[in-house]
């Protein structure tokens, strides 16, 4: 099945600063890829997703960048603000059901 | 307009016990989908349902855990002889449409603390 992996872990920037997220994925077949953003106690929340007919997508402050060839695809994070400290989740999915894999989630911390 | 809600929010148990929890979709979304989060980790695909009919258990981790959605809206998430690695928080989701680029919106979970 696919492997979605996630890096790094944890991420602190200064505010105001630029944050990069990365993940790969393992199956040549998926075709979705969103971002989550999850704070405490709350359920993930969609911030951003591509298709595999795209290579860059952008909404205002946050954009993402799918490499096919690579597997990977990133989330870039422009002008941090201490609201977007919380955890992104990157997920990848494919076929008819269009169940999500998950990466394993990273810890963004933004300093004011 | 309203999104997911899921009740309980916290459920308590003890070993061996049987629990329901419950989701509520976004009106109208045809899809709805069960994952299971534990600490530390990124949602894990639990089931999914395409209307009343399950179009995919492979998730479930065994005959313990079962899911119904009678109505093709609300949706029950069963777990009987409950285990302390059952303990996580259970998030479900719904979408309007299948196929591999719809948009899964979640609620907010039901945390399940197993003792």
């Amino acid at each position: 099945g696919e492997n979605v992996e996630q890096h790094p872990s944890t991420l602190s920037v200064q505010e105001g600063d630029s944050a990069v997220i990365k993940c790969t994925y393992s199956d040549s077949a998926s075709n979705y890829f969103p971002w989550y953003k999850q704070e405490l106690g709350k359920g993930p929340q969609l911030i951003i997703d591509i298709r595999s007919n795209v290579g860059e997508k952008k909404d205002q402050r946050i954009a993402v960048t799918l490499n096919k060839t690579a597997k990977h695809f990133s989330l870039h994070i422009t002008e941090t603000q201490p609201e977007d400290s919380a955890v992104y989740f990157c997920a990848a999915s494919f076929g008819a059901n269009s169940k999500l894999t998950f990466g394993k989630g990273i810890t963004l911390s933004v300093r004011p | 307009g309203a999104g997911v809600s899921q009740t309980p929010s916290n459920k308590v148990t003890e070993k061996g016990k049987y629990v329901e929890l419950r989701c509520d979709p976004i009106s109208g979304h045809t899809a709805l989908y069960w994952y299971r989060q534990s600490l530390g980790q990124g949602p894990e695909f639990l089931i999914y349902f395409q209307g009343t009919g399950a179009a995919d258990d492979s998730g479930l981790p065994n005959d313990r855990f079962f899911a119904v959605r009678p109505e093709g809206s609300v949706s029950t998430l069963k777990i009987q002889r409950t285990e302390r690695g059952d303990s996580a928080v259970y998030l479900c989701a719904s979408s309007t449409r299948t196929g591999p680029d719809n948009e899964q919106f979640f609620g907010p979970g039901t945390r399940l603390t197993v003792l």
